[in-house]
């Protein structure tokens, strides 16, 4: 597609449940990466891929995220047993490959947990 | 470990002022550097980026940044700012074998008309 597309663009969700977001990339990007932004903070790195291959999940807060993209293309981040803290707006960007080119961020989603 | 200083969470201009965004970094190696906005309702857009050569670097809309490599700097500046600048302004680092960007808190920037 012509941007980085992100869905759903909210989510409201009950404590404990599970949540799956969904991030589609620029065709042909490579490199794909997952960010959450807490309200007045700055975006912080969860974890990315190159093509279908994790590269790096050092962001993961805990072993209840997880990210997936097995084709190297679609990505969804799960989160299980969602808690509060984790309400945020989780950004989505791609890139031809690595940084060289900087990152197109998709539009987030803003989950929130009650 | 790597990290983004941005010394200032809000400033409130007039239209027509100028314009000097703080931006430090905590890396001891060689660094690119970049500067994103991020427009009420938008998502984050690349303002510029600098990887090597001339330190003063030239971006969209009438902004820049200067690589100072011997502050650990690269600060944003506008000669005069409009009510359209109005938006929240992050500064990012990519250092070594780092795979992935690492960004500042942010500063929001308002312009009053």
């Amino acid at each position: 597609g012509a941007g980085v597309s992100q869905s759903p663009r909210y989510k409201v969700t009950k404590r404990g449940q599970d949540v799956a977001l969904r991030c589609d990339p620029i065709s042909g990007h490579v490199s794909l990466y997952w960010y959450r932004q807490a309200l007045g903070q700055g975006p912080e790195f969860l974890t990315y891929f190159n093509y279908e291959a994790q590269q790096d999940k050092s962001g993961l807060p805990n072993d209840r995220f997880s990210a997936e993209r097995p084709e190297g293309s679609i990505s969804t981040l799960t989160i299980q047993r969602t808690e509060q803290r984790d309400s945020a707006m989780y950004r989505c960007a791609s890139s031809p490959k690595g940084h060289l080119y900087g990152y197109t961020f998709g539009s987030g989603t803003r989950l929130t947990v009650v | 470990a790597q990290s983004v200083s941005q010394h200032n969470h809000h400033v409130i201009l007039s239209e027509a002022a100028s314009l000097e965004l703080g931006c430090n970094y905590s890396y001891g190696g060689t660094v690119n550097l970049f500067w994103y906005v991020q427009y009420p309702g938008q998502h984050l857009q690349l303002l510029l980026k600098y990887f090597s050569g001339d330190p003063l670097v030239k971006g969209i809309k009438g902004f820049e940044a200067e690589f100072i490599k011997s502050k650990f700097s690269f600060n944003l500046r506008k000669p005069s700012v409009q009510w359209s600048d109005t938006a929240e302004y992050f500064c990012a680092i990519h250092g070594g074998s780092q795979g992935n960007l690492i960004f500042g808190k942010g500063t929001k920037l308002s312009v009053k008309p």
